[in-house]
């Protein structure tokens, strides 16, 4: 079955812009997390979203915020964007079950923030 | 929430040595996921640990839990070039059915030919 899906790939904005990120999970799956990762603090989690209902937030700002559609495809929208939000954007789709929890990641959204 | 300091921070190692990156917990952990990122990927599940003292090899590569589950660690024997990457250790939480890892920061593997 298909991966998890990110777009775009790379994008490139300017400080104080606005930036919409994509995430179709794995067919079937229900949870979508997302994650930033940046070579000073590493992955950190941001927020998970089941059903179309936040259901955990990391410890980031108002600015970073996230939605889940009924087919569960996610977005998260960052905006006024700063030069620390340069970061590679992970989207994680999560199959539970009677095996280990795991967390399947797309490709990844590298974002630029000139 | 767990916290999981990884260390090394960064290894080099000539082709066909060992490695070896170690996942340490002031407090006791739940489970302990490990997670390869090649250059330009993404995390990359490869194993869970839950039990104390648990141990679990996949090819070259051997994945300890310690007795008390405050430690873990990763080995792999006779490294090759395909090897490279960071290796992360993670803590899945869970809670009122949510579902979360905290990273430990990663021990970038490169390996010389």
């Amino acid at each position: 079955k298909a991966g998890v899906t990110q777009t775009p790939r790379y994008l490139i904005k300017t400080r104080g812009q606005q930036v919409t990120l994509s995430c179709s999970p794995i067919s079937g799956h229900r949870s979508v997390s997302w994650y930033q990762q940046t070579p000073g603090q590493g992955l950190q989690f941001l927020f998970e979203y089941f059903s179309e209902t936040q259901r955990n937030k990391g410890n980031f700002p108002g600015r970073f915020s996230g939605r889940q559609f009924s087919n569960s495809r996610s977005e998260m929208n960052v905006s006024t964007l700063e030069l620390g939000d340069s970061a590679l954007y992970l989207c994680a789709s999560f199959s539970g079950g009677s095996g280990a929890n795991v967390l399947t990641f797309g490709a990844g959204s590298r974002l630029t923030v000139l | 929430g767990q916290q999981v300091m990884q260390i090394p921070q960064y290894q080099h190692v000539q082709e066909g040595e060992d490695f070896t990156t170690y996942c340490n917990s002031s407090t006791t952990l739940s489970n302990i996921q490990w997670y390869k990122q090649r250059p330009g990927g993404h995390p990359v599940f490869l194993i869970q640990l839950v039990k104390s003292g648990e141990v679990k090899k996949q090819k070259r590569l051997t994945f300890q839990f310690g007795e008390a589950k405050k430690n873990s660690s990763l080995h792999i024997t006779a490294t090759q070039t395909t090897d490279v990457g960071t290796y992360f250790c993670a803590v899945l939480h869970s809670g009122a059915g949510s579902y979360q890892l905290t990273f430990g920061k990663g021990t970038k593997l490169s390996v010389i030919p």
